[in-house]
């Protein structure tokens, strides 16, 4: 089945900063790969989606980057502020709609 | 819209103990999907259904899990009996449909379960 490895577990950066996380998949019938927030004790909100015939893709602050060959891709958010800390998830989604999420990295961003 | 629900909030049983969630999907979602999120890991794929039939099961724990959708509405998770190793938030997500490009699942609140 699909293995998706995230890193790093853990960031920390000084806000105003750019904060890059990375995911690697296994199975490349993956084709849709959603990034998920979490704050503590609530619920996955989709902030940022990409498809695999795309390579990058931009909302505002956030961007997402696809290599099918490599079979990663990678959360960009520039200009960090506290309000970014929270729980980041990545997962690799088959056609069917089976996803499988990271294991997570936890975003601190120090005023 | 209405999002997703999920009852109860939370649940504290024993081990050995039998326990039900119970998931409403947002309206007209054909895709329901049940995860378990064990602390510090990501939601991991309990089980997927399509209207009323299941599309994939391939991780639940079949000699004690159960899950339903018998209307291809609402949807149940039964634990039974339950184990201290299924302490856990057990997340329902639901999607317009799994074979497009509407991929993007919408999550219910969860269900934190404490097993003693």
């Amino acid at each position: 089945g699909e293995n998706v490895e995230q890193h790093p577990s853990t960031l920390s950066v000084q806000e105003g900063d750019s904060a890059v996380i990375k995911c690697t998949y296994s199975d490349s019938a993956s084709n849709y790969f959603p990034w998920y927030k979490q704050e503590l004790g609530k619920r996955p909100q989709l902030i940022i989606d990409i498809r695999s015939n795309v390579g990058e893709k931009k909302d505002q602050r956030i961007a997402v980057t696809l290599n099918k060959t490599a079979k990663h891709f990678s959360l960009h958010i520039t200009e960090t502020q506290p309000e970014d800390s929270a729980v980041y998830f990545c997962a690799a989604t088959l056609g069917a709609g089976k996803s499988t999420f990271g294991d997570g990295t936890t975003l601190t961003v120090k005023p | 819209e209405a999002g997703v629900a999920q009852s109860p909030r939370y649940k504290i049983i024993e081990k050995r103990q039998s326990v039900a969630f119970w998931c409403n999907p947002i309206s007209g979602h054909a895709t329901l999907y049940w995860y378990q999120q064990i602390l510090g890991q990501g939601p991991k794929l309990l089980i997927q259904f399509q209207n009323n039939g299941v599309v994939d099961d391939s991780q639940l724990p079949k000699d004690r899990f159960s899950a339903e959708r018998l209307k291809g509405v609402d949807s149940t998770l039964k634990i039974q009996p339950a184990k201290l190793e299924d302490s856990a938030v057990y997340l329902c997500a639901s999607s317009l449909a799994g074979v497009s490009y509407n991929n993007e699942q919408f999550f219910g609140p969860g269900t934190r379960l404490t097993v003693l």
